[in-house]
């Protein structure tokens, strides 16, 4: 069936790192994919999104490609700040119905 | 902005105990779902509910589980004799789905189930 499978957390950087979170997916169809981010004590926001192989969401200075031949999705920020300190989840939408597959979510500490 | 509420935030319940957890959806969306996620593990779908009916479910949702839409504003989801394995975050969602699977889902900031 189909999944997803991200980098393991904490990610623990100081403030104006490179920021990269791996996620990997196994579809049988043209999934979109997602990546959502929880702060502590909310829900689940959509960061970005991608609908179709090659295409790039990008929001808040967040960026993700679609990559069929690798079937990936790496979440990346050029300058991270502390308020990005969150938890990160990537997940696929396969199905008409809009059923979401998440990831299992990657905690990211960034410390002044 | 609109969002999707979710209430209560924390729901401390008896084992064989029924729960409901309430949700309003945004309001002009029509496709609602439940997510789960278990302490330390990935958020899990439950179901989704579009046109007063069920339109898709998980193996987690069994019999215990029920979804209603009461009225044109909440959408519940019931269990009917908790377990202690019930204990987890539960997260409402909803979209207006003009495309598909690639339409975004807005999610409330979730009910903390604790069963004893």
């Amino acid at each position: 069936g189909d999944s997803v499978t991200q980098m393991e957390g904490p990610v623990t950087l100081s403030e104006e790192a490179f920021l990269t979170i791996n996620c990997t997916y196994t579809a049988t169809g043209y999934p979109s994919l997602f990546w959502y981010v929880q702060y502590p004590g909310e829900g689940l926001q959509l960061l970005l999104k991608a609908t179709k192989a090659d295409d790039k969401g990008s929001n808040k200075g967040f960026e993700a490609t679609y990559r069929k031949e690798t079937t990936s999705f790496h979440l990346e920020k050029g300058s991270v700040q502390v308020s990005d300190s969150a938890v990160y989840f990537c997940a696929l939408g396969a199905d008409s119905w809009g059923k979401l597959q998440f990831g299992a979510g990657t905690q990211v500490v960034v410390t002044p | 902005e609109p969002e999707v509420t979710q209430t209560p935030s924390h729901q401390v319940t008896q084992m064989g105990q029924e729960v409901i957890l309430r949700c309003v959806p945004i309001s002009n969306h029509l496709y609602f779902y439940w997510y789960r996620q278990i302490l330390g593990q990935k958020v899990e779908f439950l179901v989704s509910f579009y046109n007063n009916e069920i339109s898709e479910k998980s193996e987690i949702f069994d019999d215990q589980f029920s979804v209603e839409r009461p009225d044109g504003s909440n959408f519940t989801l019931k269990i009917r004799s908790t377990k202690l394995e019930d204990s987890a975050m539960y997260f409402c969602a909803s979209s207006d789905m003009v495309s598909g699977n690639t339409d975004t889902q807005y999610f409330g900031p979730g009910t903390r189930l604790t069963v004893l």
